[in-house]
């Protein structure tokens, strides 16, 4: 089952940064958490995981709170693309068994 | 590298028949993943195999629904006798190595009717 809470949506003004937060407030010391998206009518695409310290890729960065119980996904520059249900996910790394929860749609607007 | 290829895109049947999907896991992955998603309940994880062998199948609905991975290079999912409850988007995915990121493939949209 789905261990994390997001918002049900949010707004974004293009070329400004979306900040998607994620609660997951019993996570465990050795599970991770991953962020997909969705885009409509499309497979859910990786964008990033981390453990504990901040992550960043072509994609995104994330940014865990020091006592692992949130986090927030960062699109440094949103555009009309990135409208998407983004899913945040905590899971054991060879877990295996990723549990997509409700997610958040993004709405990036012009 | 063509990434997940599932097929077909759409497939309306009637009650009662077979339905077999597809999938082609990015070649090298050692990890296939079957997953269904409908409104009501989002994504659901139906099965995953590692190195061609079935691991868990717990999300499996019910006896009609089967699933074989003979080779890594190919699995299907097979419902028998199909239902309209079935009527969902079965997504298929594959993963390099427990942990990493999974790469979806576009999904098979199945009505039945």
């Amino acid at each position: 089952d789905a261990k994390t809470t997001q918002p049900t949506s949010m707004d974004c003004a293009e070329g400004r940064a979306a900040n998607l937060p994620c609660n997951h407030s019993t996570i465990s010391g050795n599970e991770y958490v991953y962020w997909y998206r969705q885009i409509h009518s499309q497979g859910p695409q990786y964008i990033i995981h981390g453990l504990k310290n901040n992550e960043t890729n072509e994609m995104a960065s994330l940014i865990i709170t020091e006592d692992r119980k949130s986090s927030t996904l960062i699109l440094p520059h949103a555009t009309l693309r990135d409208t998407a249900v983004y899913y945040c996910i905590v899971s054991l790394y060879n877990f295996n068994k990723f549990y997509f929860g409700s997610g958040t749609k993004l709405n990036v607007k012009p | 590298d063509a990434g997940v290829i599932q097929s077909p895109r759409h497939e309306v049947t009637e009650m009662g028949q077979e339905v077999t999907l597809r999938c082609k896991p990015i070649s090298g992955h050692n990890s296939l993943f079957w997953y269904r998603q409908t409104m009501m309940r989002g994504l659901e994880l139906l099965i995953y195999f590692n190195n061609n062998v079935p691991i868990d199948d717990s999300g499996m609905p019910e006896d009609r629904f089967s699933a074989k991975m003979p080779n890594a290079s190919f699995s299907t999912l097979k419902i028998q006798p199909s239902e309209p409850r079935d009527s969902a988007v079965y997504f298929c995915a594959s993963s390099l190595a427990a942990g990493d990121g999974y790469t979806f493939g576009s999904g098979t949209r199945l009505t039945v009717v």
